[in-house]
């Protein structure tokens, strides 16, 4: 059983560009959620969907940042007209179902580079 | 905000000491769980304690848990140069699985 999958690994953009991040969550998985984490600080939660649907996107910029989870493919993070402070890495994780007290599978992570 | 504050940011020991890392937070939570990064990587599931819980084990770990205090500690117990890394406490509030995660602690073991 594959891990969650996040492509590109690494990506570079110049400001004013589109960043477009892929995530597969787990086979099984209906379940995902998004972070971004900072040089030297812990994870960030941004953006938590399920199927066609966005449950929570508290934790997304108001502006440029905008997540889905088509019904086929993977969920996608999309990161309009970026800027030098985008410069992070983005995790994805899964989880069966949503409840308090499952675990949830992380991704490698994308590390988005703004020149 | 961070719900979590790990403590100390960063800790450097000799192979086959104790390191002992503590987390804080703030809300009442579902559970409590913590994560490992190592540099570069994604993060991996440590151990999940319920609210219910004051203690949990897992081969080398030992966690804790005081919800009176708000608080919990990570033991590791027989540290190995391949238990560098990051360690971090992630809570769960409310209804949903979204985690919380603190800043971290940098644990560096040295052979």
């Amino acid at each position: 059983n594959a891990g969650v999958m996040q492509n590109p690994r690494h990506l570079v953009r110049r400001r004013g560009q589109e960043a477009r991040l892929r995530c597969s969550p787990m086979k099984g998985h209906s379940h995902v959620y998004w972070y971004r984490q900072l040089p030297e600080e812990g994870l960030k939660f941004m953006v938590y969907l399920q199927k066609e649907n966005i449950i929570d996107e508290s934790g997304m910029p108001k502006e440029r940042f905008s997540a889905e989870f088509p019904k086929e493919g993977p969920s996608i993070l999309r990161i309009q007209q970026v800027v030098r402070g985008d410069s992070a890495a983005y995790f994805c994780a899964s989880s069966p179902v949503d409840r308090g007290g499952n675990e949830q599978y992380f991704g490698p992570g994308t590390r988005l580079t703004v020149t | 905000s961070q719900q979590g504050e790990e403590d100390p940011q960063a800790l450097s020991i000799q192979e086959g000491e104790n390191a002992t890392m503590n987390c804080s937070y703030k809300t009442s939570i579902n559970n409590l769980q913590w994560y490992r990064q190592n540099s570069g990587r994604g993060l991996v599931h440590l151990i999940l304690i319920r609210s219910n819980e004051r203690e949990k084990h897992s081969g080398r770990l030992r966690v804790t848990l005081d919800t009176s205090k708000k608080s919990s500690s990570l033991l590791i117990t027989a540290s190995r140069a391949a238990d560098t890394a990051s360690y971090f406490c992630a809570t769960v509030s409310g209804g949903y699985n979204k985690l919380i995660f603190g800043a971290g602690t940098r644990l560096a073991v040295h052979p």
